[in-house]
């Protein structure tokens, strides 16, 4: 199994600001994923990084709102830029559990709230 | 595109007695789908999956789920509540992300389980 670490687990910002989310994972895996929750909602997929190339983002995401970094096989950011009350949900990080079944771990989550 | 559907928003269940989860199911191909819990302020924890083979599967907790292909369904199900298993559930199917070409997970609205004593 893999443990996901991710910084912070919550945090407050305000609008027009930029936060960026760790998420460390405890062993070397290609592919990170990172997800959205906003409030009420089921889970989206907005990236796929793998180390040493640009993420690629799903439909409706652009890199230019969350820009996220893969330096290596055990860490990545997203960082969520010019924030608005919109922007107000649970990103998770996420990684395969095993090669083409679609399972996942996941990260604990964090609670982005923008006033 | 594949998707799943979780018809109830919120499921309320006595602790000793059985429980369902419903989630229903749209795929062209064969469906690979998933049970994801999440516990308050934890992330989430797969509990099965259903690939092939036998329609009832198996997982984590003594939770069970039982695939219909007629039905198009893939209902979660244990025979006994327990207050513990008061929970956010989410049904989930693999797909490929259309500008990806990854495999990806595509999840229902999600299933608050409520377990009274």
């Amino acid at each position: 199994s893999a443990v996901i670490s991710q910084k912070p687990s919550r945090d407050i910002c305000q609008r027009g600001t930029s936060l960026t989310i760790q998420c460390q994972v405890d062993s070397q895996v290609t592919m990170m994923f990172w997800y959205r929750q906003q409030p009420g909602q089921s889970l989206t997929l907005i990236a796929t990084a793998n180390q040493g190339s640009e993420a690629t983002y799903e439909s409706g995401f652009v890199i230019d709102k969350f820009p996220i970094s893969r330096p290596n096989l055990t860490f990545s950011t997203l960082t969520v830029s010019n924030m608005s009350p919109e922007d107000s949900s649970i990103y998770l990080c996420s990684v395969p559990r095993g090669a083409g079944s679609g399972e996942a771990f996941f990260g604990q989550g964090t609670r982005l709230t923008v006033v | 595109a594949q998707s799943v559907a979780q018809p109830e928003d919120q499921v309320n269940v006595a602790e000793g007695n059985p429980l369902t989860v419903k989630c229903t199911y749209s795929v062209s191909g064969n469906p690979y789908l998933f049970w994801y819990v999440q516990y308050p302020n934890r992330g989430l924890q797969f509990l099965l999956k259903y690939i092939t083979g036998d329609n009832l599967v198996k997982g984590s907790y003594g939770f069970e789920a039982e695939f219909n292909k007629s039905q198009t369904s893939f209902h979660l199900k244990k025979p006994s509540a327990l207050v513990s298993d008061s929970a956010l559930y989410f049904c989930a199917v693999r797909d490929m992300g259309m500008n990806t070409g990854f495999q990806k997970l595509v999840f229902g609205t999600g299933t608050r389980l409520l377990v009274s004593p």
